[in-house]
């Protein structure tokens, strides 16, 4: 079955650690995305990939970092810059192609992340 | 700028009431609109969408949506509330050709036996 992995499920950093968070599709999706999710705020955009090499910040980018070397592939790194990262973090792909699923974004289980 | 309102952090219903979770929209032209739910420690799963085609969109575990240009709004019903729909929804919107999308801050539905 295609989706989307997250790992790992929870997360424990000590302060001033950096931390990468895993995200893979298997969908043949171009665009990726990651949220962050707080109690009471909803989604809030950290930062997103239309296509491989390419990467757009978010609302929320700062502390934040990622890459985008494979299609498959769009891991968000938690940097010490991030003064309070404890968070319920969520990556999501969506297809380009057209059709019936256009515009639909699928998301990955989520990665729970405390600072301690 | 695009946004989304959900009315009501939190609303609850009797297990076999009418489900009734409020959004409002701001957009100067009709964008795409959705509803997501999420279980606690989940991601979130898409219940239906509006992409124009039709203005009362069905979705799946029997929810429903109407999109009201007039008033801006996409709410969310269930004719009957079922003890498993207790989880939180969440109302967003892509406007059309962007790869952005807004989402609101959430309604947390608990159902009461």
């Amino acid at each position: 079955d295609g989706g989307i992995t997250q790992s790992p499920k929870y997360l424990f950093r000590k302060e001033g650690q950096n931390v990468t968070l895993s995200c893979e599709q298997n969908l043949n999706h171009d665009a990726m995305y990651w949220y962050r999710q707080d109690p009471g705020q909803g989604l809030r955009l950290i930062y997103y990939s239309q296509i491989v090499n390419d990467f757009q910040k978010g609302d929320i980018a700062e502390g934040y970092s990622v890459s985008r070397e494979k299609k498959e592939s769009f891991p968000l790194t938690v940097t010490s810059a991030q003064k309070n990262p404890t968070a319920f973090y969520l990556c999501a792909s969506k297809g380009t192609g057209g059709g019936e699923r256009e515009n639909e974004q699928f998301f990955g289980p989520g990665t729970r992340l405390t600072v301690l | 700028a695009q946004s989304v309102t959900q009315l009501g952090s939190h609303v609850s219903v009797s297990e076999g009431a009418l489900v009734l979770l409020r959004c409002n929209y701001s957009s100067s032209v009709p964008p795409y609109l959705f509803w997501y739910v999420q279980y606690p420690n989940q991601g979130l799963q898409l219940l239906l969408k509006y992409t124009s085609a039709a203005t009362l969109v069905k979705g799946i575990n029997g929810f429903e949506a109407e999109f009201k240009k007039s008033e801006t709004s996409f709410h969310l019903t269930k004719p009957s509330a079922h003890m498993s729909d207790a989880a939180e929804y969440f109302c967003a919107v892509t406007p059309s050709g962007t790869y952005k999308y807004i989402f609101g801050t959430g309604t947390r539905l608990k159902v009461l036996a």
